[in-house]
């Protein structure tokens, strides 16, 4: 149980274009996913937390024009990265919190997603 | 500001031999920690976790031991094996963030090689 999947696990796209990353919890309900980043050799960082029908919350310094959040359903949260530059390549991941069944305090994490722009 | 390190980014050790990983927090706030294991292009996958108000906890191999006072907690894996080679992010919740959402803060994470 508590398996999170996201769609596409990779992707290379061309400087000025958008991308769309998919994650989805499978065999729970999630009513918080989070979104990660990270850099090579280097920690995940939150990017922002994502809530069922409402707006996302984002951390400082990440800029939620760009990174666009949707979490229309409880087992589907989106990250669309808007005009996508190089800088933007990184590890993008997802985690969702199964609030039938784990602690209060536990993340199910993604796969995740590799994101190159060129 | 980093509330919480791995000073140690890679870790090498004899296969059987016990594996011990290293994570150090500044902010007392931290209620819960917990330990994932992540391979390459993997998302990373839940080992064990503690509570502030307790100073061990153990499942199979793997034991999390925390020093409040000290603000330290360690992961031991006994004893280490092949597949045990992965990086180990520690992760702490503070829960003055939002009880309900839960969000973690993960250290650098530490790169475990355990050597047939």
């Amino acid at each position: 149980g508590a398996v999170v999947s996201q769609h596409p696990s990779w992707v290379i796209c061309k400087s000025g274009t958008s991308v769309k990353i998919e994650c989805r919890s499978l065999d729970f309900q999630a009513t918080t996913m989070f979104w990660y980043r990270q850099f090579p050799k280097q920690s995940l960082m939150l990017m922002a937390t994502s809530n069922e029908g409402s707006k996302a919350t984002y951390e400082q310094g990440v800029e939620k024009d760009k990174f666009l959040i949707n979490h229309a359903s409880l087992t589907l949260s989106t990250l669309t990265v808007t005009s996508a530059h190089p800088e933007d390549s990184s590890f993008y991941i997802c985690s969702a919190r199964d609030l039938g069944t784990g602690t209060h305090y536990e993340q199910y994490f993604g796969p995740g997603t590799r994101l190159t722009v060129t | 500001d980093q509330q919480v390190k791995q000073n140690s980014p890679s870790l090498s050790v004899q296969e059987g031999r016990i594996s011990i990983l290293n994570c150090d927090y500044t902010n007392s706030m931290f209620d819960y920690f917990l330990w994932y294991k992540k391979y390459p292009a993997e998302g990373p996958t839940f080992l064990i976790s503690i509570s502030s108000i307790k100073d061990k906890n153990e499942d199979g191999r793997f034991t999390v031991f925390l020093n409040k006072s000290a603000k330290h907690l360690s992961l031991h894996i006994v004893p280490s094996q092949p597949g045990d080679s992965a990086v180990y992010f520690c992760a702490a919740r503070d829960h003055t963030y939002s009880s309900n959402t839960g969000k973690l803060i993960f250290g650098q994470g530490t790169t475990l090689q355990v050597k047939p």
